[in-house]
């Protein structure tokens, strides 16, 4: 079945640096790709998505393209600030719309 | 404008009980997907709804059922609790079904079985 598979964390940066978290995926059909972000204390938000092969979301400095050939979509920002400190989930659905899949998620500490 | 609110908070109940939780999507939405997140995973997707018909059902055993309403809330019930489905059960709306569309995510309702 599809599924994702996420970058294992915790990952810890200092402020400025470059970010990159993995995501590869598997699925049959023509899945959508979204990248959701929890705050401390805040709720599930959608970061970015794309919804075809060479899409690139982006969204407050984040970026991720819809790699069909490495079936991928990383998140990348090149310079992290401590208000970036989240967990970040990548997710899929699938090619019916009617089935999602999160990753496990991956925390992002920034330090000053 | 409200958000996706649910309801209760917190719940805690006893193995082989059964528990409604309870959500109301934004207004204007017609889709409500719920999920299962256990601590330290990503949420698990158990259903879809869209105008009041299950249009997508995760790895779930039937113990799990789903309904949503005309007004497009919508109610996840779970029988014979068991203490494995301990876990944060969110709900989430979109204006539509479908696979590209956003979901607005609530709270979530923290059941804990014991």
């Amino acid at each position: 079945g599809d599924s994702v598979t996420q970058m294992e964390g915790p990952v810890t940066l200092s402020e400025e640096a470059f970010l990159t978290i993995n995501c590869t995926y598997t699925a049959t059909g023509y899945p959508s790709l979204f990248w959701y972000v929890q705050y401390p204390g805040e709720g599930l938000q959608l970061l970015l998505k794309a919804t075809k092969a060479d899409d690139k979301g982006s969204n407050k400095g984040f970026e991720a393209t819809y790699r069909k050939e490495t079936t991928s979509f990383h998140l990348e920002k090149g310079s992290v600030q401590v208000s970036d400190s989240a967990v970040y989930f990548c997710a899929l659905s699938d090619g019916t719309g009617n089935q999602f899949y999160f990753g496990t998620g991956t925390s992002l500490t920034v330090i000053p | 404008d409200a958000g996706v609110t649910q309801s209760p908070t917190h719940l805690i109940k006893t193995r082989g009980q059964h528990v409604t939780l309870r959500c109301s999507p934004i207004s204007g939405h017609k889709s409500v997907s719920w999920y299962q997140q256990v601590l330290g995973q990503g949420p698990q997707f158990i259903f879809q709804y869209y105008e009041k018909e299950e249009r997508g059902r995760g790895n779930f055993p039937d113990r799990f059922s789903a309904r949503q309403f005309p007004n497009y809330s919508s109610e996840l019930n779970v029988n014979a609790l068991l203490l494995g489905d301990s876990a944060l059960y969110l709900c989430a709306s979109s204006s539509l079904a479908g696979g590209g569309n956003e979901q607005f995510f609530g709270p979530g309702t923290r059941l804990t079985v014991l």
